[in-house]
């Protein structure tokens, strides 16, 4: 079965710095998606970004970007010049090639973006 | 694009009514929807495969009776809680797939409602 975990619970980052949020998988399938949706203090779950795992580029959507490890089952995502805007929760979620569109989701990591 | 709706944003109920949540895909059409439950600061627990058309694919534990899902359309899918007691008050969201290849819009993206905040007394 597929996994993801984030292993960072919570984090915090001064106002215009750089933040790396860590995320890992396991998985036995070759092609899947992987995201990163942020959760800010109204709930609403917005898309971040987004990689296909055929695609060796790592995503990047402005100011956010991730690194993307396939042989390491490795997907962290970058957030340059952080905003406090940012301050949500953040959730990794990967998704199978297979037609159920099922998401399988970390447990999450708080990020405090501090003026 | 991609724009999910849901209503009510909040609902509170009294003890064995029963409670409609309404998910709509409003600038797109969506096969499939998905629902959720969300407990504070955890992460978000699939309850169910909402399908156009057939019936809905359960996780395991989520008792099928209890929530009702009905997909009725390509842009509404419905969950009912149904009976509902106080265990049952949480944050419930649903998301829509976006399946369409589009050079524009990610393909097979899921894009989240609001959420409904439910507290049965």
């Amino acid at each position: 079965a597929q996994t993801v975990t984030q292993s960072q619970p919570e984090m915090s980052v001064q106002e215009a710095e750089t933040v790396t949020l860590s995320c890992t998988y396991d998985t036995s399938e070759n092609n899947y998606y992987l995201f990163w949706y942020k959760q800010p203090p109204s709930r609403q779950m917005i898309l971040v970004i987004r990689q296909e795992a055929y695609k060796q580029q790592n995503a990047t959507e402005n100011r956010f970007s991730v690194n993307f490890q396939k042989a390491a089952k490795s997907f962290s995502l970058k957030i340059s010049d952080s905003q406090l805007g940012d301050t949500a929760m953040y959730f990794c979620a990967w998704g199978g090639s297979s037609n159920t569109g099922k998401l399988i989701f970390g447990q999450g990591t708080t990020l405090q973006v501090k003026p | 694009g991609a724009v999910v709706s849901q209503h009510p944003s909040r609902v509170i109920c009294k003890s064995g009514t029963s409670v409609k949540i309404e998910c709509r895909s409003l600038d797109f059409q969506a096969t499939t929807m998905f629902w959720y439950r969300q407990f504070p600061k955890q992460s978000l627990m699939l309850m169910a495969t909402s399908n156009e058309g057939s019936k809905a694919t359960y996780e395991q534990g989520v008792e099928k009776d209890k929530f009702l899902i009905n997909h009725a359309s390509l842009t509404l899918s419905t969950l009912t809680v149904t009976s509902a007691h106080p265990e049952d008050s949480s944050f419930y969201i649903c998301s829509a797939r976006d399946s369409r290849d589009s050079g524009r819009v990610s393909t097979d993206t899921q894009y989240f409602g609001p959420g409904t905040r439910l507290t049965v007394l």
